[in-house]
């Protein structure tokens, strides 16, 4: 199967500074999402992004997919933000995704 | 609207108990899918449904069953549970026209 790489796994920031979570991946995909997992255990959807770039306010997301990569962009980080972000993949649009383990991010006041 | 409905959120089992887990969806999204989180371990696939009365194995299928009679539900179930099976449990929902997922809140399943 798909291997997903994802990398730091641990991050640690201060309030107000940007971060950059990457995301490798081992085959070719057509579906490639970016969840952020919060302090109390929900999954956010944040971007579904198979290619190319999208923004959501203060998030941002590109994926290079000959290049297998993808990475997420968190500009002004807030202590909210804080949490697991998790990056999954597949080749077919319906099949379950492959996670990675996830980048633990903790945004300090 | 309230997306995809998990009930419980929390259970204790005894080693060789059953249960079923519910998901219930009202997004009218074709596709639904199971995982189980552990530690350091990331989400992981254990069976997922591309239709009403379809459903397919993921990467982790041994000891649970799956089954879709309706659209907006999906049941897992858990015959014989053993202390392996300690987890929390997501389902997730999504659709033809936007493969985006949307989770539920979790179950977290401990067994003693």
């Amino acid at each position: 199967g798909i291997q997903v790489e994802q990398s730091p796994p641990d991050l640690i920031l201060q309030e107000g500074a940007n971060s950059t979570l990457r995301c490798n991946f081992s085959d070719s995909v057509n579906n490639l999402q970016w969840f952020h997992q919060n302090p109390w255990g929900q999954l956010i959807n944040l971007f579904y992004i198979p290619s190319g770039t999208k923004q959501n306010g203060r998030l941002s997301a590109t994926t290079v997919a000959t290049e297998r990569y993808s990475l997420l962009y968190i500009s002004s980080s807030q202590t909210t933000d804080s949490g697991v972000y998790f990056c999954a993949v597949n080749r077919g649009g319906a099949d379950g995704l492959t996670f990675g383990k996830g980048t633990h991010l903790i945004i300090q006041p | 609207n309230a997306g995809v409905t998990q009930t419980p959120k929390f259970r204790v089992l005894k080693t060789g108990q059953s249960m079923t887990l519910l998901c219930a969806q009202d997004m009218n999204h074709e596709y639904m899918y199971w995982y189980r989180q552990d530690p350091g371990m990331g989400l992981r696939l254990i069976h997922y449904s591309v239709g009403e009365g379809t459903t397919a194995k993921g990467e982790v299928p041994d000891g649970y069953n799956v089954s879709r009679l309706k659209k907006q539900n999906f049941l897992l179930g858990l015959e014989s549970a053993a202390p392996s099976q300690t987890s929390v449990y997501f389902c997730a929902s999504s659709s033809l026209s936007n493969y985006g997922y949307t989770f539920g809140s979790g179950t977290r399943l401990t067994v003693v």
